[in-house]
């Protein structure tokens, strides 16, 4: 059974750079692709990218300048990063597994936990 | 404002089958395939249906899925007090590279 684990800063100032990192339990890296999506307290979801296990990315034009997802396949885990934080950025932040097919059909079968991230001066 | 338009709220007693609607356009609901996310008060979203009309494994076929043009649903029927929560249909749009999902609609069982 895959399980997806992520960890990261729950309260930074703004201005700082959020990093998160979500480990894979259960499954392989190869084959799919990795996402964060967030959900700012009481909103809707919102997908910030994702990260193949070769590396290749795909990211959210709105987030793109400040995001980096990267992959790690010796540890079987990947992270994200966001910088130049602000408190539109306080949200839970979420992984998830991608299936590879169909093309773009973003099909997010495993979630990880969710990890609340606040932005306060 | 979602680019994907989900009622805010829908509801219906014990047994009733609900139906909650997703509208988008031809870049995204109309070129691409529907996804339904069911998330429960407190966690994390949970696959509900994929492909439009797909079921994961462990999900009751009470839950069931559509899709015709720029358009698709969810149906619930049998509708049970565990099933309320918060759903979201979901979309690759080819016009703003990027996955999109609806603003969310909550259902409560009466």
């Amino acid at each position: 059974q895959v399980e997806l684990q992520q960890w990261g800063a729950g309260l930074l100032k703004p201005s700082e750079t959020l990093s998160l990192t979500c480990a894979v339990y259960g499954g392989s890296l190869t084959g799919y692709f990795w996402s964060w999506i967030r959900q700012p307290p009481g909103k809707g979801l919102e997908w910030i990218g994702e990260v193949s296990h070769r590396g290749n990315t795909n990211y959210n034009p709105s987030l793109k300048s400040r995001v980096t997802i990267l992959v790690d396949t010796s540890e079987n885990h990947f992270s994200l990063k966001l910088t130049s934080v602000t408190s539109a950025d306080t949200a839970v932040y979420y992984c998830a597994r991608g299936r590879p097919q169909p093309a773009y059909s973003f099909i997010f079968d495993y979630w990880g936990q969710g990890t609340l991230t606040t932005v306060s001066s | 404002q979602s680019v994907l338009t989900q009622p805010p709220s829908a509801s219906g007693t014990p047994g009733q089958r609900v139906t909650i609607s997703c509208s988008g356009s031809t870049s995204n609901i109309g070129a691409h395939a529907v996804n339904w996310y069911q998330q429960l008060p407190g966690t994390a979203p949970k696959l509900l249906i994929y492909n439009g009309n797909q079921r994961p494994s462990g999900v009751p076929d009470r839950f069931s899925g559509s899709k015709s043009g720029t358009s698709a649903s969810l149906a619930i029927s049998g509708l049970q007090s565990a099933d309320e929560g918060d759903y979201y249909c979901a979309a690759w749009d080819d016009g703003l590279n990027v996955v999109l999902f609806g603003g969310g609609t909550k259902l409560t069982v009466l």
